[in-house]
């Protein structure tokens, strides 16, 4: 079945250092999705990338989707303590029709941003 | 709006026991999904439903039941709780297909001796 691989799974950082979580799937995606769950939360949506090659920005937080849209990334710059809990990518290879609704979610990265 | 909401926050069964988690939702989405989450796992589909009426398997649907009678509400069944359904459950929606963004309730965290 559809694999959506997240790495790293843990990070540690120092406030103000850069952080990056990488996402790979085995199949080409139609779309990704990337959430934040912060400690004892739930997962709150954050972005959607559907084009291939796609760049979103979203103030020190950048997205990026792959040409091939089988990997994407999130890169946070200076991180901050608010910026602590775990990043999922979540990407849907389903076509218009049964399978199109279900996202298939990565791992997980969990940041840890230490003041 | 209350958005998705979840009941019980909490719970812990014996092996055996049976418990139905209730998922409700006051945005009128047409698909709602059950998801566990477990350390290192990420979140894996357990059934999804594509409108009132329907439900479908995800990923990991041995051992669960759903059913979705109501639009707003999507019920997910232990009916012989087992220790390896230890995990906390997430109960998402969406408006139609996987183009949309998902909205999450708040969690149940269960627990099977």
């Amino acid at each position: 079945g559809q694999q959506v691989m997240q790495i790293p799974q843990y990070q540690h950082v120092q406030e103000g250092e850069d952080f990056t979580t990488y996402c790979n799937s085995s199949t080409t995606l139609s779309n990704i999705q990337w959430y934040k769950q912060r400690p004892g939360g739930h997962p709150v949506f954050l972005i959607q990338l559907v084009k291939s090659g796609e760049v979103k920005k979203q103030k020190r937080l950048t997205f990026q989707f792959g040409e091939a849209k089988k990997n994407s990334s999130l890169h946070i710059t200076a991180t901050q303590t608010t910026d602590v809990g775990t990043y999922f990518c979540a990407g849907n290879t389903g076509q218009e029709g049964t399978s199109y609704g279900k996202l298939t979610f990565g791992q997980g990265t969990i940041l840890t941003v230490h003041p | 709006n209350a958005g998705v909401t979840q009941t019980p926050k909490f719970r812990v069964l014996k092996t055996g026991q049976s418990m139905t988690l209730l998922c409700a939702q006051d945005m009128n989405h047409e698909y709602m999904y059950w998801y566990r989450q477990d350390p290192g796992m990420g979140l894996r589909l357990i059934h999804y439903s594509v409108g009132e009426g329907t439900t479908a398997k995800g990923e990991v649907p041995d051992g669960y039941n759903v059913s979705r009678l109501k639009k707003q509400n999507f019920l997910l069944g232990l009916e012989s709780a087992a220790p390896s359904q230890t995990s906390v459950y997430f109960c998402a929606s969406s408006w139609t297909s996987g183009l949309d963004e998902q909205f999450f309730g708040p969690g149940t965290r269960l627990t099977v001796l």
